[in-house]
């Protein structure tokens, strides 16, 4: 079945760095656009960058511009967020899903989320 | 402050129907499609609506949605317990290149 599984959360000290994994199977991975999308403790729902199905195009919310890096591996069915300059505010469940289309289009299929929290 | 508008919370009894809006303006709502997500308590969004008013196989025709302008609608008939959740609108926001949700609205069936 489609699904998309996150991995590589955990606690981390504000201004590291932290790199999460996405693993998708059971569809054909390279012709998706992908996302990440976040949810802070108690809040709503925040977008956080998108992938074209080629890599070709990234998109990123501004409260994560400049610091973190969306990137996919299709050769490994594998979506990457890199993270850099962590601070309090990014801990959250992070979400991978799978767009509706090749490009940005709409969230369909998401993970059960890997939560990073940021604190000293 | 989220770009997209919805109510904190919605409330009705079981068997009953229920709305939530969700206000945007042209650059998002306005020109671009709306989905809507169901989160259920402690598990992750799940995709109801999608293309405005299309339900993704598996989603019962107890949900629907529309759109008008920059405004669009989530309908829940016969509302029961396992409803219950956080139901959140999106869509892309072309000034913004972006893509934004609305704040969520909570439903309690009573």
């Amino acid at each position: 079945q489609v699904q998309v599984v996150e991995s590589g959360g955990g606690v981390v000290q504000p201004g590291r760095s932290l790199r999460l994994s996405c693993e998708a199977s059971g569809f054909a991975f390279r012709t998706y656009g992908m996302h990440w999308a976040r949810q802070a403790p108690g809040k709503g729902l925040e977008w956080v960058a998108v992938i074209w199905f080629d890599g070709s195009n990234q998109y990123y919310a501004d409260s994560v511009k400049g610091r973190f890096t969306i990137s996919r591996d299709n050769s490994k069915n594998m979506l990457y967020l890199q993270m850099t300059s962590l601070r309090a505010e990014d801990t959250a469940v992070y979400f991978c899903a799978r767009d509706l289309t090749g490009y940005h289009y709409g969230l369909g299929v998401w993970g059960q989320g890997t939560t990073v929290t940021v604190s000293s | 402050q989220s770009v997209l508008t919805q109510p904190p919370s919605v409330s009705a009894a079981p068997g009953q129907k229920v709305t939530i809006p969700c206000s945007g303006s042209s650059s998002n709502i306005g020109n671009n499609y709306v989905s809507w997500f169901q989160q259920l308590p402690g598990t992750a969004p799940k995709l109801l609506i999608y293309e405005n008013n299309k339900r993704p196989s598996g989603i019962p025709d107890r949900f629907s949605a529309s759109k008008s302008g920059t405004s669009a609608t989530l309908g829940i008939t016969g509302l029961q317990t396992g409803d219950e959740a956080d139901y959140y609108c999106g869509t892309w926001d072309s000034s913004l290149s972006a893509l934004i949700f609305g704040g969520g609205t909570k439903l309690t069936v009573l």
